[in-house]
């Protein structure tokens, strides 16, 4: 089966800063990779997500860009904020079909 | 407005107890979800309905059943927890996937289970 994995486990960035979050897939099948936002004690919240057949979508702040030959993907954050951090967990999914694959998250803090 | 609501959002039972976690929901989505997060770890699928069609996680124990009695809802039934069932349960939904359409999974609050 599918296993994702992600990189890194945590990771601080300065107020301001970017960040980067890295995943990977096993499955040259997957053809959705949606990203979910989960704060302490709430619900995983969808905050982006891409299809294979793009390479790169952006949401205001947020980016996810897909390299199908390398079997990667990855979340950008600019301009990070206090209120992003949280900790982001990346999947990967067969489409038509129901099971999503998670990366073990990232737990991200920006500092003020 | 809520759209998977899941209920209670605690549940404290003993070892053993049999307990009941319901998961409603107002999208009228195809496929409903059962996940189990334990403590800065990934969801884990437990199990899924698409529809009626229950569809079980090769590695989910027997002691996780589960209920689908119309649409908008789903239960998970805990027959005989133990101390390593304690985590939260997330329920998720899903839209009928389809080729031309994103197939992405809506999450309920969650029930965190504490087992004594």
């Amino acid at each position: 089966g599918e296993n994702v994995e992600q990189h890194p486990s945590t990771l601080s960035v300065q107020e301001g800063d970017s960040a980067v979050i890295k995943c990977t897939y096993s499955d040259s099948a997957s053809n959705y990779f949606p990203w979910y936002k989960q704060e302490l004690g709430k619900r995983p919240q969808l905050i982006i997500d891409i299809r294979s057949n793009v390479g790169e979508k952006k949401d205001q702040r947020i980016a996810v860009t897909l390299n199908k030959t390398a079997k990667h993907f990855s979340l950008h954050i600019t301009e990070t904020q206090p209120e992003d951090s949280a900790v982001y967990f990346c999947a990967a999914s067969i489409i038509p079909g129901n099971q999503f694959y998670f990366g073990t998250g990232t737990s991200l803090t920006v500092i003020p | 407005d809520a759209m998977v609501i899941q209920n209670p959002r605690y549940q404290v039972t003993q070892f053993g107890k049999p307990v009941t976690l319901s998961c409603s929901q107002t999208l009228n989505h195809n496929v409903m979800y059962w996940y189990q997060q334990k403590s800065s770890q990934a969801p884990k699928l437990l199990f899924h309905y698409y529809d009626k069609d229950f569809n079980n996680e090769a590695d989910t124990p027997d002691n996780f059943q589960s209920r689908r009695p119309n649409t908008s809802f789903c239960f998970l039934d805990i027959r005989s927890p133990g101390l390593g069932d304690a985590a939260m349960y997330l329920c998720a939904t899903s839209r009928e996937p389809g080729v031309s359409r994103t197939d992405t999974q809506y999450f309920g609050p969650g029930t965190r289970l504490t087992v004594l």
